[in-house]
């Protein structure tokens, strides 16, 4: 069975600081995992994936996500927030050909 | 980047009616369509996977003579809600990929809010 848990429920930042959303996963096989970020009333978007590769995935909006398999975790990372990155934040753990398992969200909050 | 829209982006019905949700690729062909519900300040919960030209899988739980999915090409599907009732009522979003077995992102629908009152 495979899972993501995203252990914060809200993150609270001052613009300007360095910010982390944390996510760890469990998968038998390989973890496509993936970032997404959610405004009110609007849709998932896409901010970074890691299939493959180099563990640092950079993406989106100044985003970027280190894969570390060791410790089963994909944390979402920014070096410095913005307060119009306030918004709802899922990880995401697809399989091959498989349906995506989301995490239960993480509200980010930057304040100025 | 690719582009999915659902329409209609509100819609407000009456307790015992049926819903139609449109859910379009709108350049690029879906192999498979997702449909989810989300509740306020919730994970996505997904209801069905829709293959093109086949019958959706339905996850647990969900009801199929209730939710009516129906993936007729390859650039729509459509989500129906026969007989709504105000537990329905949600935030529904279906997301795209451009072919079987695609490992890339999901693309995602702007959702769609229904209110049965």
């Amino acid at each position: 069975a495979q899972s993501v848990a995203q252990p914060e429920d809200q993150v609270n930042v001052a613009e300007g600081n360095p910010l982390t959303v944390k996510c760890t996963y469990s998968v038998s096989g390989n973890p496509y995992l993936f970032w997404y970020v959610q405004y009110p009333n609007r849709g998932l978007q896409f901010l970074l994936k890691y299939i493959t590769g180099d563990n640092l995935v950079k993406g989106s909006y100044g985003f970027e996500a280190e894969f570390n398999k060791s410790q089963t975790s994909f944390h979402l990372k920014k070096p410095s927030a913005l307060v119009s990155d306030s918004a709802l934040y899922f990880c995401a753990l697809r399989p091959n050909a498989g349906k995506s398992t989301f995490g239960d969200g993480t509200t980010l909050t930057v304040k100025p | 980047g690719a582009v999915v829209s659902q329409h209609p982006s509100r819609v407000i019905c009456k307790s015992g009616t049926s819903v139609k949700i449109e859910c379009r690729s709108l350049d690029f062909q879906a192999t498979t369509m997702f449909w989810y519900r989300q509740f306020p300040k919730k994970s996505l919960m997904l209801m069905a996977t829709s293959n093109e030209g086949s019958k959706a899988t339905y996850e647990q739980g969900v009801e199929k003579d209730k939710f009516l999915i129906n993936h007729a090409s390859l650039t729509l599907s459509t989500l129906t809600v026969t007989s709504a009732h105000p537990e329905d009522s949600s935030f529904y979003i279906c997301s795209a990929a451009p072919g079987l077995g695609w490992l890339g992102e999901q693309y995602f629908g702007p959702g769609t809010r229904l209110t049965v009152t």
